[in-house]
């Protein structure tokens, strides 16, 4: 599975869009990019995942470059429950490895 | 829906006891997944079950072994406990299949392990 690097942190206004980057440009064609954020030593949660389009869900959007190199996961309005540390995965779920690999991930700062 | 659980939420033990840690995954998922995820770090993959067998184990010595039940439950068991052993252990439900939204990892809150 390809490696990925995100800032180590991140600090954005509540209210305002926040723009998470994470770097891939040894990705895969059928490797997705799935994203999670783990809000104080709890479980990581699933946020959205992509393969070559944009998506977007009640949570996030998913923008993926067409060479597929970088994402960005945009949290339109952060609030202060936003304050997360973000992860940012690759995996080709169909490669018959079954593991995620995380790296270090973004800590987001919402401030008030 | 019901998400993924585990038990007990935390633990203290000493050095060289034995500790179970378990879990009930999602449901409609038949997949479990563990990790451990020491303090300031990323959840580092320990093995997976499906079909009631390990599927898929990462770089873990065989002190961490596992157990898939016919409901599709999972324990974790961890014997000769280290200090080094102290972490968040996450365990991960997702439904086998030939990928996309089927493969996705939803993690439970996790039991916190406290090695004295």
């Amino acid at each position: 599975d390809a490696k990925t690097t995100q800032p180590p942190s991140m600090d954005c206004a509540e209210g305002r869009a926040a723009n998470l980057p994470c770097n891939h440009s040894t990705i895969s064609g059928n490797e997705y990019v799935y994203w999670y954020r783990q809000i104080h030593s709890q479980g990581p949660q699933y946020i959205i995942h992509g393969l070559k389009n944009n998506e977007t869900n009640e949570m996030a959007s998913l923008i993926i470059t067409e060479d597929r190199k970088p994402s960005t996961l945009i949290l339109p309005h952060a609030t202060l429950r936003d304050t997360a540390v973000y992860y940012c995965i690759v995996r080709d779920p169909t490669s018959g490895t079954y593991k995620y690999i995380f790296g270090t991930g973004t800590r987001l700062k919402v401030l008030a | 829906d019901a998400g993924v659980t585990q038990s007990p939420t935390h633990l203290i033990k000493t050095r060289g006891q034995q500790v179970t840690l378990r879990c009930s995954p999602k449901s409609g998922h038949d997949t479990v997944s563990w990790y451990q995820q020491a303090l300031g770090q990323g959840p580092q993959f320990i093995f997976q079950y499906y079909e009631e067998e390990e599927r898929q184990r990462g770089n873990f010595p065989d002190r961490f072994s596992g157990h898939q039940f016919p409901n599709y439950s999972s324990e974790l068991n961890v014997n000769a406990l280290l200090l080094g052993d102290s972490a968040l252990y996450l365990c991960a439900s997702s439904l086998a299949g030939a990928g996309g939204p089927s493969e996705t990892q939803y993690f439970g809150p996790g039991t916190r392990l406290l090695v004295l």
